[in-house]
């Protein structure tokens, strides 16, 4: 299986900062990569796939880039509303695994 | 409005059996795979299997596969995870999950269901 590892685990951040989560794979996974957030008590909400293709609806302050063993999402400017937990999947190769998340907490 | 509705909430004892559905609407069935994944309470997400819908081929992830049945009906376009002998450990909250309509984003999920809770305890 496809190890990933998100980092840091938990983030404290103030309205307004550029936030960087990373999430690495112990194998390549080219691009195969989607981003998630996830609010206490609802379903996850698909923000990226492929890396970097933003999914439609999904505000521009959310990017992703990266590929092969390392990659990342980065928020330009955190909102009150992005505070949540993001994670990673990988879908290279079966069985598709996720990250162990990131808490995003307003410091 | 394209939809997953999955089943309520379940409590049952050790040892029972169950399963839970998942029913899509507003998009073509059997046009997209159907994942399942398992977060246990204060935990992560974890992918447990997919179903084509299109031909029924399942992939299972190595740690559930022999412990789930990942089945479907296409004449009422519903998707179902079974149990046949639940443990104190399956006590999480299910989702099922529809792959994105993006070619490239093919095991991403770009619709989720609210989520099943299953509670498992003596």
């Amino acid at each position: 299986d496809i190890q990933m590892t998100q980092s840091p685990s938990t983030l404290s951040a103030s309205v307004g900062d550029r936030v960087t989560i990373t999430c690495r794979a112990s194998q390549s996974i080219s691009s195969w990569l989607a981003w998630y957030q996830q609010k206490p008590g609802k379903a996850p909400k698909l923000l990226i796939y492929k890396a970097s293709t933003l999914e439609s609806g999904v505000p521009s302050r959310f990017s992703g880039s990266g590929s092969g063993t390392e990659v990342t999402l980065t928020i330009s400017s955190l909102q009150p509303d992005d505070f949540a937990t993001y994670y990673c999947q990988q879908y290279n190769s079966y069985p598709w695994t996720f990250g162990q998340g990131t808490e995003v907490e307003i410091k | 409005e394209v939809q997953l509705v999955q089943s309520g909430a379940e409590v049952k004892e050790p040892g029972e059996s169950l399963r839970i559905s998942c029913k899509g609407s507003g998009y073509t069935f059997t046009s997209y795979w159907i994942s399942w994944v398992r977060q246990m309470p204060g935990k992560g997400l974890e992918w447990m299997g997919k179903i084509d819908p299109s031909d029924s081929y399942i992939n299972y992830s190595p740690s559930f596969e022999g412990h789930v049945t990942i089945s479907i009906d296409k004449s009422i376009s519903t998707v179902y995870l079974q149990w046949s002998g639940l443990k104190a450990s399956d006590t999480a909250m299910y989702y099922c999950a529809r792959r994105s309509r993006a070619l490239t984003g093919y095991g991403a999920f770009d619709i989720w269901g609210q989520g099943t809770m299953v509670t498992v305890s003596s």
